[in-house]
């Protein structure tokens, strides 16, 4: 079955600063992947997705790049604000597939 | 538009019991999914329902199970409850053909 691996688990990055986290999947059937933003107490939010045949996709300070050769995929926030801090998931789906996998998750913290 | 509504919010129960954990899907969605997620872990699969039949599920025990009504409303049931339950329990929506997945803000349950 798939397996994804997500990195860091934990990032402190200064206000204004870019945080990137990283998630490695192990399934080439895979071509959809979310990412998930939860905040303390509620369930998790959808920040943004991309499928396979796509190999970037860009919202406001949030973007997400693919790529399929190496089977991994990332999340870039810019100019980071407290608000960003929570804990962001990654996951992944095959077509067809109703399960989404997800990684372990990164608590993200930003430092004012 | 009414987002995924979850109750009870939290819930107390012993080992051995039963319970039944409630959820409505987002306006315009007619497919549910459940996760549980242990205390700092990613969520993960437990079952979907389409048409009110189970259409997939992950790896758990047949003493979870669940219902889907007509409403696309969705129940899930776990019997003979251990302290591995100990979780937050999440129910998602979606609509068929697209890929998006919606959480609600989770069931807290605990076994003692």
């Amino acid at each position: 079955g798939e397996n994804v691996e997500q990195h860091p688990s934990t990032l402190s990055v200064q206000e204004g600063d870019s945080a990137v986290i990283k998630c490695t999947y192990s399934d080439s059937a895979s071509n959809y992947f979310p990412w998930y933003k939860q905040e303390l107490g509620k369930g998790p939010q959808l920040i943004i997705d991309i499928r396979s045949n796509v190999g970037e996709k860009k919202d406001q300070r949030i973007a997400v790049t693919l790529n399929k050769t190496a089977k991994h995929f990332s999340l870039h926030i810019t100019e980071t604000q407290p608000e960003d801090s929570a804990v962001y998931f990654c996951a992944a789906r095959a077509f067809g597939n109703e399960k989404l996998t997800f990684g372990t998750g990164t608590r993200l913290t930003i430092i004012p | 538009e009414t987002g995924v509504t979850q109750s009870p919010t939290h819930l107390i129960k012993t080992r051995g019991q039963q319970v039944t954990l409630r959820c409505s899907s987002q306006s315009g969605h007619n497919t549910v999914s459940w996760y549980q997620q242990a205390l700092g872990q990613g969520p993960q699969f437990i079952f979907q329902y389409y048409r009110e039949e189970e259409n997939g599920r992950g790896n758990f025990p047949p003493r979870f199970s669940g219902l889907q009504f007509p409403n696309y409303s969705s129940e899930l049931n776990v019997n003979a409850l251990e302290l591995d339950d100990s979780a937050l329990y999440l129910c998602a929506s979606s609509k068929t053909g697209n890929e998006k997945l919606f959480f609600g803000s989770g069931t807290q349950l605990s076994v003692l």
